[in-house]
């Protein structure tokens, strides 16, 4: 089984729209992320979350926020979707050792 | 503001051939620096690490170099595979830190 899963995979939706990614771990790590990678401008921070109360922005918060359910769980909304949202978005948990293990991606598109 | 520089942005090679991939950081303090391989549509996964100390290091055809000095690493492919074929990302993380800084990436493409 994957130690990073998330959900859905691929999801189109209408400008307007609320969504919520959702992403589960089973590597025990403390430490989450949620990141969109578009082409040209690699990952790019959006929230991160260091436990279950500590929920921190990133560097493109704006437009997104985040629930970290329980330490296995840690979701990104859209409370209004936008065009200029879509993109690839990714989840990964971190190690002790600064080791990052990525989901395999939600792509999104935003109509 | 800490930043990671890669390049080329994009690279083509024939099956068999080695390639070179660059990696420039201003990141301060400075814990250690990972490559990572992202296949298409997939998320990425960590080919090394290098930290302060250690100069090259290696993971199979794959070849890591860090010159601490002068804020440089490379990525040295040898005798490539089609499965080489991905997005190469070199990855920063900062003392007292957990929020790494990531470059925009090489993608390179191996053509038979």
């Amino acid at each position: 089984d994957a130690d990073v899963t998330q959900t859905p995979r691929n999801r189109i939706t209408k400008t307007g729209k609320r969504i919520m990614l959702e992403c589960s771990q089973t590597k025990g790590h403390d430490r989450m992320y949620w990141y969109r990678q578009d082409p040209g401008l690699g990952l790019r921070l959006i929230y991160y979350s260091f436990d279950v109360k500590d929920i921190n922005k990133g560097e493109i918060s704006d437009g997104y926020s985040v629930s970290r359910q329980a330490q296995a769980k840690f979701s990104l909304s859209l409370e209004s979707a936008i065009p200029n949202q879509t993109a690839l978005y990714f989840c990964a948990t971190q190690d002790r050792g600064d080791e990052q293990f990525f989901g395999p991606g939600t792509r999104l598109t935003v109509l | 503001k800490n930043q990671v520089e890669q390049s080329p942005q994009s690279l083509i090679i024939l099956e068999g051939k080695n390639c070179t991939l660059q990696c420039n950081y201003t990141v301060s303090p400075f814990s250690n620096l990972r490559w990572y391989k992202q296949d298409t549509g997939r998320g990425p996964v960590s080919l090394t690490i290098m930290t302060f100390s250690e100069n090259t290091k290696s993971n199979g055809r794959y070849t890591a170099t860090l010159d601490a000095d002068t804020k440089q690493s490379s990525l040295h492919i040898t005798a490539s595979q089609l499965s080489d074929s991905a997005s190469y990302i070199c990855v920063v993380a900062s003392g007292g830190s957990y929020i790494p800084t990531f470059g925009r990436g090489t993608s390179l493409i191996v053509h038979p």
